[in-house]
Parts: C-alpha cells; structure tokens; sequence
C-alpha cells in the first residue's frame, strides 16, 4: 500500500501569509507512460464532505481560486495558499490514486 | 449540478448489516466510476470501494474484503454498499463519490455527498 504522510499536522498562518503544505508518498506516483502524477488534493471544512482542489498535482479544479497552488512529482507534493484568507480555515488532505487501495494523507489542519 | 445523496446509515451492534445507498443527479450515472468512502475522526479518510460504469468490475480496500458489497442500478441512477458483519472498526460517516479520469479503478473523486453515519456499538 502507498503510505501518504503529510506534515505539519497543525499550522497557524496570519492573514495574508502564505501557507505550505508538504505531502510525501511512500513511493512513487508518477506514472511514466503519461508523466502525469497521480496526486490530489482536498479541503474539507467542518461538517462538510472534501472539496477537491487538484489533480495531477497540479491541475487546479474549476472555481477553485488562485492563491491554491499545487506541486510536485514523485513522492513529494506541496499545496500552498499564496496570501490566507478567513475561509480557508479548514483541514486539507493529499490523495493519491495510483494504485489500490487508494490511499489519503492524515490530514493538515490549517487555522488562522 | 452535481448531486449525490447518501441514506441508510444507523446504529447497529457488532456482527450486523445495513445497507447504504446513494442517489445521483445532475450527470449521466452510467458513464462514472463511482466509489464509497469512509472517514473517522481515528483513521481520517479511508477508500473502501469502487465500481465500473457497468458494475463489471469492483474493488475494495482489504479491511472489508468479504462483508462489503458495491453495487449499483444506472437505470435508478443509484449506488450502494451492502455491508454485512460489521464490527466497531466499521464506524465511520461514509461518502459516496464520483470518479473521474479513472484508469480502471484508479480515480480520484471530483464530487462527493455529504456522508451518512454508520454506528457500530452494543
């Protein structure tokens, strides 16, 4: 199984400041024949179910604002909020679906 | 606009079943991969299942190999997951989701319902 470990667990960025989120895969997901990496990412609010942000890593999902970033290849993918804005208090998730079982990241919980 | 609305969740002891059910709207069912998972304030989110457009093809997370069923009705536009023998570790608020860009069973999911919880406690 593709293990998903995130970091930090917690982080607390002001308004406006940039936050960064780190995502490692216990191997790879970077599919040659295509070179796409299979890697998303999700934002999940409270009490709400997750709202995809990215695929392919870096693909931003329509309607999903500019500030959301997504990079990366291989095993290590990084989400960033450019300038942290009030409604993106939430908890932010990687995915990977290169292989089954298709597995997600514990989570990083972003607060202001 | 995209809909998926899950039902059947409940309270049920150890060793029981329910069966849950998700119904789609506001895009062509038959033509998606669909998928079930699950989420626990423990284990965060856990992929339980997937099925393929026609339902010839499903695959499940090991966990539940042998007591979950996916299935699915595309001319009911409807998903979901029998599970049977359930045990505590089965507790969970489970979602279903759409799968998209799939090769095979590998997809991620762009739309997800907002989850029905499942309770399993003597």
């Amino acid at each position: 199984d593709i293990v998903m470990t995130q970091s930090p667990e917690y982080l607390t960025v002001s308004l406006g400041e940039r936050a960064t989120i780190n995502c490692k895969s216990s191997q790879s997901v970077l599919y040659s024949s295509n070179n796409k990496n299979y890697l998303a990412w999700y934002q999940q609010k409270p009490g709400q179910p997750p709202k995809l942000l990215f695929y392919w890593a870096s693909t931003r999902e329509s309607g999903v604002p500019d500030r959301f970033s997504g990079s990366g290849s291989g095993t290590d993918f990084t989400l960033t909020i450019s300038r942290m804005q009030a409604e993106d208090v939430a908890v932010y998730f990687c995915h990977q679906y290169y292989s089954t079982p298709l597995t997600f990241g514990q989570g990083t919980r972003v607060e202001i | 606009e995209v809909q998926l609305v899950e039902s059947g969740g409940g309270l049920v002891q150890p060793g029981g079943s329910l069966r849950l059910s998700c119904a789609a709207s506001g895009f062509t069912f038959s033509s998606f991969w669909m998928t079930w998972v699950r989420q626990t304030p423990g284990k965060g989110l856990e992929w339980v299942a997937n099925i393929k457009q026609d339902g010839s093809e499903k695959y499940y997370v090991d966990s539940v190999k042998g007591r979950f069923t996916i299935s699915r009705d595309n001319a009911k536009n409807s998903l979901f997951l029998q599970m049977n023998s359930l045990r505590d570790e089965d507790t969970a608020v489970y979602y279903c989701a759409r799968g998209r860009y799939c090769s095979g069973p590998n997809c991620y999911s762009d739309s997800w319902g907002q989850g029905t919880l499942v309770t399993v406690s003597s």
